[in-house]
């Protein structure tokens, strides 16, 4: 079965530079989400979009944007990148915003090391 | 926000035991989830738990959703090696938020 598929898996970026991760969901699922994992902690919620727009917001930092496009892949922006950043990030999509939590399926992550 | 607290924090057992651990929330959630989780991958939901006092099985793994709604066990029926990894329990509140919250994590061990 088709999974999410995030890419690239590994980047590495200097301090203030940019970084764009991207994120095609599971086919039909129109909604996605993005975590961030640091070292040996526990994902933490970014923010999440459904149907193109923004469906709510955990703690991303203000360097950070993201957005959904017409065939549902999403991209993660983030600028002015900071050591801090460095950590694994994943998206996951889901069929259904606000019913339920169904078929909530993580991608495998990109890991971003900022150097 | 929200916390879960997830214990215990790792775990090292041996080959053919049985495993526990649990997630408590001081609020409601409508959703319990349980992930496995391996190096450098993404979490690999378990078991899904959508109503309160629900027990479900999957294969050898067992969780239920507290009636309170306010915590959740999972148990591992004789372990096997490829059971080492971390497990996450995830609550999810709905009503129009959408992200999990995360527990710590348990890290299982398992000694051959």
């Amino acid at each position: 079965a088709a999974g999410v598929i995030q890419s690239p898996r590994h980047l590495i970026k200097e301090k203030r530079e940019t970084a764009t991760l991207k994120c095609y969901p599971i086919p039909r699922h129109d909604t996605v989400y993005w975590y961030q994992q640091g070292p040996g902690q526990d994902p933490q919620f970014l923010i999440s979009f459904y149907e193109k727009m923004q469906s709510d917001k955990g703690s991303i930092p203000d360097r950070f944007s993201a957005q959904q496009f017409s065939d549902y892949h999403s991209e993660l922006n983030m600028s002015s990148l900071e050591l801090g950043d460095s950590a694994l990030y994943f998206c996951a999509s889901s069929p259904d915003n606000g019913g339920s939590s169904y078929g909530y399926t993580f991608g495998s992550g990109t890991r971003l090391t900022v150097v | 926000g929200q916390q879960l607290n997830q214990s215990p924090q790792s775990m090292f057992i041996q080959e053919g035991e049985d495993v526990s651990m649990n997630c408590t929330s001081s609020s409601i959630f409508n959703t319990w989830l349980w992930y496995k989780q391996e190096p450098g991958e993404g979490p690999v939901l378990l078991i899904a738990l959508y109503k309160a006092g629900e027990l479900t099985s999957n294969g050898r793994l067992t969780a239920q959703f507290g009636i309170t709604r306010k915590d959740s066990f999972l148990n591992i029926s004789a372990s096997i090696p490829s059971d080492v990894g971390i497990y996450f329990c995830a609550g999810w509140e709905g009503g129009g938020a959408d992200g999990l919250t995360f527990g710590k994590g348990t890290h299982l061990i398992i000694q051959p």
